[in-house]
């Protein structure tokens, strides 16, 4: 089955811990991005990656880091987590940049 | 003006009616344009995709972009209770990004 798999789906951490959402889809897809979701503002982009170490940020990347070392993985990195990057995080994969994604199942952060 | 903006509603419709869905976007988005479904909990589910001038239709589902007044909309006949859920209107700007709608809540009355 064709998918885009994040892990852990809830994760709660205290502030200043890091921690790694992994990301991995299965579809050979050469773009995958990462999202963050809050209520009102929508789906903004953290960061992408157009190919294996060809990365750039989003919007928001602040706070964030990524890697892309192999096609199918995309780890979103938070080396010193604070409570304002409580979020909802959605990793999303394409064929190309100007397709539309699969997105994963999302992972639920919350940083006290 | 954002970027992509959408209606939040909630727009409320009988079942069997059309749902209309509209959205607006700015120069910076000039490429494609696609059509999200959100159910609460879960990650977006791409419905449509639409790249030129007109009308596209799928199913139930008919999306109208018009890049003269830079708008898209998408259209659901025959309304069902399942398609109440949150529509993420996206565009592509050509510079590596697709930017997200706030999204539009749909409720479909039985």
């Amino acid at each position: 089955e064709a998918q885009v798999t994040q892990n852990p789906r809830y994760l709660i951490t205290v502030t200043g811990k890091k921690l790694t959402v992994t990301c991995s889809q299965n579809m050979n897809h050469e773009y995958m991005s990462w999202y963050r979701q809050d209520p009102g503002l929508g789906l903004r982009q953290i960061y992408y990656s157009m190919n294996v170490e060809v990365t750039d940020k989003g919007d928001v990347p602040e706070g964030y880091k990524v890697s892309r070392k192999e096609k199918r993985n995309f780890p979103l990195i938070l080396e010193s987590p604070s409570p304002n990057q409580t979020s909802l995080y959605f990793c999303a994969s394409g064929p190309d940049r100007a397709y539309g994604y699969t997105f994963g199942s999302g992972t639920r952060l919350t940083v006290v | 003006q954002k970027e992509v903006e959408q209606n939040s509603g909630p727009l409320s419709v009988p079942e069997g009616a059309i749902a209309s869905l509209n959205c607006t976007y700015s120069d910076r988005v000039s490429q494609s344009f696609f059509w999200y479904r959100q159910y609460s909990g879960k990650s977006p589910e791409l419905i449509m995709s639409i790249y030129s001038n007109g009308d596209k239709e799928d199913g139930r589902f008919t999306a109208q972009l018009n890049k003269a007044s830079q708008y898209v909309s998408l259209l659901i006949r025959d309304s069902q209770p399942s398609d109440s859920a949150t529509y993420l209107c996206a565009g592509y700007t050509g510079g590596f990004k697709t930017i997200f709608g706030a999204g539009t809540r749909l409720f479909v009355k039985a």
